[in-house]
């Protein structure tokens, strides 16, 4: 079966830091991977995915995540935090073995980026 | 362009009643997925409609849960005899394609209240 993990309830981080927000899966078969973010009272929005292909993969608003196959890891990074990077972050993976397309998420890491 | 639209965004309601909650997908797109948001379960996927059709339905908690897709884009998710437990926030999703690779637009949701 398809998981995913997020070790981290909460990240802090002074603003103008770089930031990282964990995530590991387990699938069977290839995974697809993708970051999301919720801010209060609104939908999912799509940060980023890797499919295939190189292992760093570059998203919306100057996030960045890291595939590692070995570590089953998909940790979200970026270089310099900003106070409006504060929200909630969900990872999710698809793919893998009968998956119709549908997500599984992680339990989400809230991101507090202090001033 | 016009994004995936839900309503009622708010919707409470008394135990027992029926509800129906409706989502309209960005036009195009073929896949439709519905997740509930809630604060012990997390993000859960119900269902997934390719098309008019449902592939999977694994996610339908119970037989009070249904959903219909028609003409290939409006989809309603009905729960009828509701109980506190299905208090969340309803959450549909739109993908270009049915496949695991495409990133899911989401809708800002309906947040279900059952007294």
């Amino acid at each position: 079966a398809q998981s995913v993990a997020q070790p981290e309830d909460q990240v802090n981080v002074a603003e103008g830091n770089p930031l990282t927000v964990k995530c590991t899966y387990s699938v069977s078969g290839n995974p697809y991977l993708f970051w999301y973010v919720q801010y209060p009272n609104r939908g999912l929005q799509f940060l980023l995915k890797y499919i295939t292909g190189d292992n760093l993969v570059k998203g919306s608003y100057g996030f960045e995540a890291e595939f590692n196959k070995s570590q089953t890891s998909f940790h979200l990074k970026k270089p310099s935090a900003l106070v409006s990077d504060s929200a909630l972050y969900f990872c999710a993976v698809g793919g893998g073995s009968g998956n119709t397309g549908k997500l599984i998420f992680g339990q989400g890491t809230t991101l507090q980026v202090k001033p | 362009g016009a994004g995936v639209s839900q309503s009622p965004s708010n919707k409470v309601t008394e135990k027992g009643k029926d509800v129906e909650l409706r989502c309209d997908p960005i036009s195009g797109h073929t896949a439709l997925y519905w997740y509930r948001q809630s604060l012990g379960q997390g993000l859960e996927f119900l269902i997934y409609f390719q098309g008019n059709s449902a592939p999977d339905k694994s996610g339908l908690p119970s037989d009070r849960f249904s959903a219909e897709r028609t003409g290939g884009s409006v989809s309603t998710l009905t729960i009828q005899r509701t109980q506190q437990e299905d208090s969340a926030v309803y959450l549909c999703a739109s993908s270009l394609g049915g496949g695991a690779n495409q990133p899911q637009h989401f809708g800002d949701g309906t947040r279900l209240s059952i007294l």
